[in-house]
């Protein structure tokens, strides 16, 4: 079965102290690994997509990069707005099909004190 | 704005009772997602629908079903609940089937169950 472990649960940062969040997997084929971003009380909001180790993509203040057991979300001095709950999800294919089923970890609640 | 809708926002209803919630894909987007979000469990996929046909099933109680209509909106229907059934319920879409797309989550509905 397929396992998503995030750490820390919770991370709370002053501005500017920049920090890494880590997503675990165990998964028999992936075929990507996504990170969100969630407010309280909201959807999930999309950030990153990863598809093979090696892989980086950044997006303002944030990095996402993966290795073959586990993706790393740097966070370069954040500020207050970035504030949220982190979400790692996988993405695998099992028996030679495709599924769009996500896996995701428990998240990682960052709080940024100003 | 994802471009995902769902309604209602909140719902309270009673045990043994039956609701349905409904979400709109963005436009464009053939597949539909159903997660169900506890404080406990976490973010789990329920269900896929692709242009009208189930495509893969996760842990989905038996007394709960979903469909996806011709002009691509989906239902999820939860009938007999139990006060463990209260959660958040998100909807995602995404354009088809290939595993590089990414899913958007509509705000989702609350559902409390007294």
């Amino acid at each position: 079965e397929d396992q998503v472990t995030q750490s820390p649960e919770a991370l709370r940062l002053q501005e500017g102290e920049s920090s890494s969040l880590n997503c675990s997997y165990t998964v028999s084929g992936l075929r990507g690994l996504f990170w969100y971003r969630q407010d309280p009380g909201k959807g999930p909001e999309f950030l990153f997509t990863l598809y093979s180790a090696g892989e980086e993509k950044e997006k303002e203040r944030l990095k996402a990069t993966l290795t073959k057991k586990e993706s790393f979300l740097h966070i370069t001095a954040p500020k207050p707005e970035d504030s949220a709950t982190y979400l790692c999800a996988v993405q695998a294919i099992k028996g030679g099909t495709s599924y769009g089923k996500l896996t995701f970890g428990q998240g990682t609640i960052l709080t940024v004190h100003p | 704005d994802s471009g995902v809708t769902q309604t209602p926002k909140h719902l309270i209803t009673a045990t043994g009772q039956r609701v349905t919630l409904r979400c709109s894909p963005r436009s464009g987007d053939l597949s539909v997602y159903w997660y169900q979000q506890s404080l406990d469990q976490g973010l789990q996929f329920l269900i896929q629908y692709y242009n009208g046909e189930e495509r893969a099933k996760g842990n989905i109680l038996e007394r709960f079903s979903a469909q996806q209509f011709p002009d691509l909106h989906s239902e999820l229907n939860l009938s007999s609940l139990e006060l463990g059934d209260s959660a958040l319920y998100f909807c995602a879409s995404s354009v088809g089937l290939a595993v590089w797309e990414t899913q958007y989550f509509g705000p989702g509905t609350r559902l409390l169950v007294l």
